[in-house]
């Protein structure tokens, strides 16, 4: 079946630009999570999604960042007022249940940002 | 100080070695352990998940300390194919998403001919 989808795949911007960024999960899927990937601070955690309802906002780095989930299915990412050390890569995972600490989560193959 | 730390190598071996790469993390409430993999420019994958029993899984072996809170991964007779990143992921330390991930910055492994 389908996996989890992204996008764009790539978006370049200018500095003090907004960007959307999408994430599509797996049909099914309750929990959602967002992720960056950036050189020098590997993979850390944004935000997590349980249905509608984020639960947990603590990985986001400013109030220039926020997400929201509909139909409890597709996610936006929206970064306000991009800097440069917004670029990195947005990776977007979910898994099946209640977004319990053994679950496994399926990653999608992220957004490219770099912000110029 | 990093929440889970891994020696970022990179490893070279040739084909056929045996390779163990190790992580520590510093969270004692973690519940659950991981390792995944990491093509270059690709998103993560699960390679498998880690038991205090310590479980294997074809040529890879993965072993959990909890009294210690290290981690280990060993492969065996190493493929050109196991080049990658393999990413030591912990979850489960609490708060209000026992699901979310923390993970290590990744071992570069290089498998040669």
């Amino acid at each position: 079946g389908a996996g989890v989808s992204q996008s764009p795949s790539n978006k370049v911007t200018e500095k003090g630009k907004d960007v959307e960024l999408r994430c599509d999960p797996i049909s099914g899927h309750t929990a959602l999570y967002w992720y960056r990937q950036s050189l020098g601070q590997g993979l850390e955690f944004l935000i997590y999604f349980q249905g509608n309802s984020a639960p947990d906002k603590s990985g986001l780095p400013s109030d220039r960042f926020s997400a929201e989930r509909t139909g409890g299915s597709v996610s936006t990412l929206t970064i306000q007022r991009t800097q440069q050390e917004d670029s990195a890569v947005y990776l977007c995972a979910s898994s099946a249940t209640s977004g319990g600490a053994s679950d496994t989560q399926y990653f999608g193959p992220g957004t490219r940002l770099t912000v110029l | 100080r990093k929440e889970v730390e891994q020696d970022p190598g990179p490893f070279n071996v040739p084909e056929g070695a045996t390779v163990a790469f190790n992580c520590t993390y510093s969270n004692s409430a973690s519940q659950s352990f991981f390792w995944y993999r990491q093509d270059c420019r690709k998103e993560p994958k699960l390679l498998m998940s880690v038991y205090s029993s310590g479980n294997e899984d074809g040529r890879f072996t993965a072993q959990l300390n909890r009294a210690s809170q290290y981690i280990s991964l060993l492969i065996r007779d190493s493929k050109l194919s196991d080049s990658a990143t393999y990413l030591c992921v912990v979850s489960g330390a609490g708060g209000t998403s026992y699901g979310k991930l923390t993970f290590g910055q990744g071992t570069i492994l290089t498998v040669h001919p």
